[in-house]
């Protein structure tokens, strides 16, 4: 069966630092998402993106956020300068239409700890 | 932001039983909902949705149901089993974006 898979799937890293999160997108999907989760919280929303570009994004999504498509199956987020809140578990998820209707697949997460 | 609510935030049945678990919304705009089951280490995973024009839909011992004018939804799982142990998410939809809001979730656990 398809399914989403992220990498890494622990990211340690120091305040300040840039860091990238990797998803592979299950293969004839054309609907990308981000979402987080911080530890005892809710999942959030953070951003969509269709055919290289973003659909929607949410206000945690600031400047310090982007995603890009590099190729035909890598989807990434990138933070630039890590917070210690940015700690949480990052959920890609990917769908084949755009519309909620359509059931949303979702990687196993990147459990990542800014220190 | 508590535009999907899901005010319990565990549950304990024995196994053969009914599981039932609730959310409750506040957004009209919302037309689709889905939910969720969610392991340990695992990213969720589609269990079953419903549309608003719906009341309800049943997948095998998964029944959900919608209750539009009192902005509630519930899941039905009959008969439960230790298997189904995990953390359930409400989450909510409009047919114009994909962005789906999610509850708190709840944790069910099926005792043998």
């Amino acid at each position: 069966e398809p399914e989403v898979t992220q990498t890494p799937s622990h990211q340690v890293t120091q305040m300040g630092q840039e860091v990238i999160l990797r998803c592979v997108p299950i293969s004839n999907h054309l609907y990308f998402y981000w979402y987080r989760q911080i530890l005892g919280q809710k999942v959030e929303f953070l951003v969509s993106f269709y055919n290289n570009e973003i659909s929607e994004k949410s206000e945690i999504f600031d400047d310090q956020f982007s995603v890009e498509r590099p190729d035909g199956s890598n989807f990434t987020l990138k933070i630039r300068s890590t917070k210690l809140e940015d700690s949480a578990m990052y959920f890609c998820a990917s769908s084949a239409q755009a519309s909620s209707y359509n059931e949303q697949f979702f990687g196993p997460g990147t459990r990542l700890t800014v220190l | 932001d508590q535009q999907v609510k899901q005010n319990s935030p565990s549950l304990s049945v024995q196994e053969g039983r009914i599981s039932i678990l609730n959310c409750d919304y506040t957004n009209s705009m919302f037309d689709y909902f889905l939910w969720y089951k969610k392991y340990p280490a695992e990213g969720p995973t589609f269990l079953i949705s419903i549309s608003s024009i719906k009341d309800k839909n049943e997948d095998g011992r998964f029944t959900v149901f919608l209750n539009k004018s009192a902005k509630h939804l519930s899941l039905h799982i009959v008969p439960s089993q230790p298997g189904d142990s995990a953390v359930y998410f409400c989450a909510a939809g409009s047919s114009n974006t994909g962005k789906l809001i999610f509850g708190q979730g709840t944790t069910l656990q099926v005792k043998p």
